[in-house]
């Protein structure tokens, strides 16, 4: 059955680090996102990608954040300087585009130091 | 914009008894509904989805119903078990292709 993988599941840095979490979704979706989780609170939306482009994104996606497709099969999320708020979990999602059903991919655990 | 709401947490049962976990959600139009369920340390996993009103979702003995008159997607299961010790989160759409709004989510406690 065909996945969301993402790499690498754990990341430490240090604060004011440039970090980048890569996620391959779904060979055959259109519509990728990225969310996000701190420790125990509720998972939330950062960004959504379509057509090569940011279709939404939060008031959390800030200048410090961007993401790419650099080819057919990667989506990655960069943080440019990570604050120590930025720790938490990021999910990569992908989806078909119908029925909005979304896959998720196992998870980045982001330490920052 | 749509939202939904959950029940708080954390909810403790005992093995074999019945699970309601309750989601209301406020949308524009009817959205497809959704469970993601999260096992200790690991992803979202979609446990059960319904894409139109009256649709009943059901998978790993868990079921939802889509209630549009009392807009409602409770989360239910007849007898549970400690593996199904996790936090659910109940989840919809903002609109097509956009972002999952997700409840708060609810963890779920299974004792032997």
């Amino acid at each position: 059955e065909p996945e969301v993988t993402q790499t690498p599941s754990h990341q430490v840095t240090q604060m004011g680090q440039e970090v980048i979490l890569r996620c391959v979704p779904i060979s055959n979706h259109l519509y990728f996102y990225w969310y996000r989780q701190i420790l125990g609170q509720k998972v939330e939306f950062l960004v959504s990608f379509y057509n090569n482009e940011i279709s939404e994104k939060s008031e959390i996606f800030d200048d410090q954040f961007s993401v790419e497709r650099p080819d057919g099969s990667n989506f990655t999320l960069k943080i440019r300087s990570t604050k120590l708020e930025d720790s938490a979990m990021y999910f990569c999602a992908s989806s078909g585009g119908s029925y909005n059903e979304q896959f998720f991919g196992p998870g980045t655990r982001l330490t920052v130091l | 914009g749509n939202s939904v709401t959950q029940m708080e947490g954390p909810v403790t049962l005992s093995e074999e008894a019945f699970l309601t976990i309750n989601c209301t959600y406020t949308a524009t139009g009817y959205p497809s509904l959704f469970w993601y369920v999260q096992y200790p340390g690991e992803g979202l996993q979609l446990l059960l989805k319904a894409t139109k009103a009256d649709d009943k979702g059901s998978n790993k003995g868990f079921e939802a119903t889509y209630r549009k008159e009392t807009t409602s997607f409770h989360l239910e299961k007849g007898s549970v078990q400690v593996s199904d010790s996790a936090v659910y989160f109940c989840a919809l759409p903002e609109n097509q292709g956009g972002k999952l709004i997700f409840g708060q989510g609810t963890e779920l406690s299974v004792k032997p």
